[in-house]
């Protein structure tokens, strides 16, 4: 069974930093495409960022570029978020997903981790 | 960029009724689109792809289709537990991708 579960959200100040992680398993990590996927408070779906398989290639919304940084250890089965120079529009909840087929980008994200909420306030 | 404009922004319909949701792209998307249902507290759920595509697991009641840059995501005969919002979702102009609005199909 695959399981993504995202952990190190909460609260922090504005221009503050947090990273976040997501362990997976169940699949076999290393082989897939992997995304940052938020979603404000009773609002939509935002793409943040993905990563490719050997972390060789990053893309971002441009909302976030040269604030966030996406990373992964294939060695930990695990998935990061670097988020600094935070705004009170980056709350959110943010998720983690995997992409749709190992090996492509499909950008059709098949599982999703539960969330870890980011609160940005003074 | 694209824009995805969903509609209606909500539904209301009766279990057993068909729902009919619609996604439409400012331009041209190909067949590169994305259905999810999304509950209270979780997470989404993939339920189409390439704009007719059942993801794995996705009861045959749901069903994509493309008209040029419309997309229509039907329902056949609605399920209690099909009362969700849904988001569609392009993929067509990398890097960049968007979801749509969002409709929400409630209770009648």
């Amino acid at each position: 069974e695959v399981q993504l579960v995202e952990s190190g959200g909460g609260l922090v100040q504005p221009g503050g930093s947090l990273r976040l992680s997501c362990v997976a398993s169940g699949f076999t990590f290393s082989t897939y495409w992997m995304a940052w996927v938020r979603q404000a408070p009773g609002k939509g779906l935002e793409w943040v960022a993905v990563i490719k398989q050997d972390g060789s290639e990053e893309y971002y919304v441009d909302s976030v570029k040269g604030r966030f940084t996406i990373s992964r250890d294939n060695a930990k089965n695990s998935l990061y978020l670097q988020m600094d120079s935070l705004r009170a529009d980056d709350t959110a909840v943010y998720y983690c997903a995997r992409d749709l087929k190992p090996g492509i980008l499909l950008l059709y994200f098949q599982d999703w981790g539960q969330g870890t909420l980011v609160t940005v306030s003074s | 960029e694209i824009v995805l404009t969903q509609s209606p922004a909500t539904l209301s319909l009766s279990p057993g009724e068909s729902a009919t949701l619609s996604c439409r792209a400012s331009q041209s998307v190909s067949n590169y689109l994305a259905w999810y249902q999304q509950k209270p507290g979780q997470a989404p759920r993939l339920l189409i792809y390439d704009a007719s595509t059942r993801a794995t697991g996705i009861p045959v009641r749901f069903s994509g289709s493309r008209f040029g840059t419309d997309f229509t995501l039907t329902i056949s005969s609605l399920e209690p537990e099909d009362f969700a919002v849904y988001y569609c979702q392009h993929r067509s102009n990398w890097p960049g991708l968007t979801f749509g609005g969002g409709t929400k199909v409630e209770i009648k």
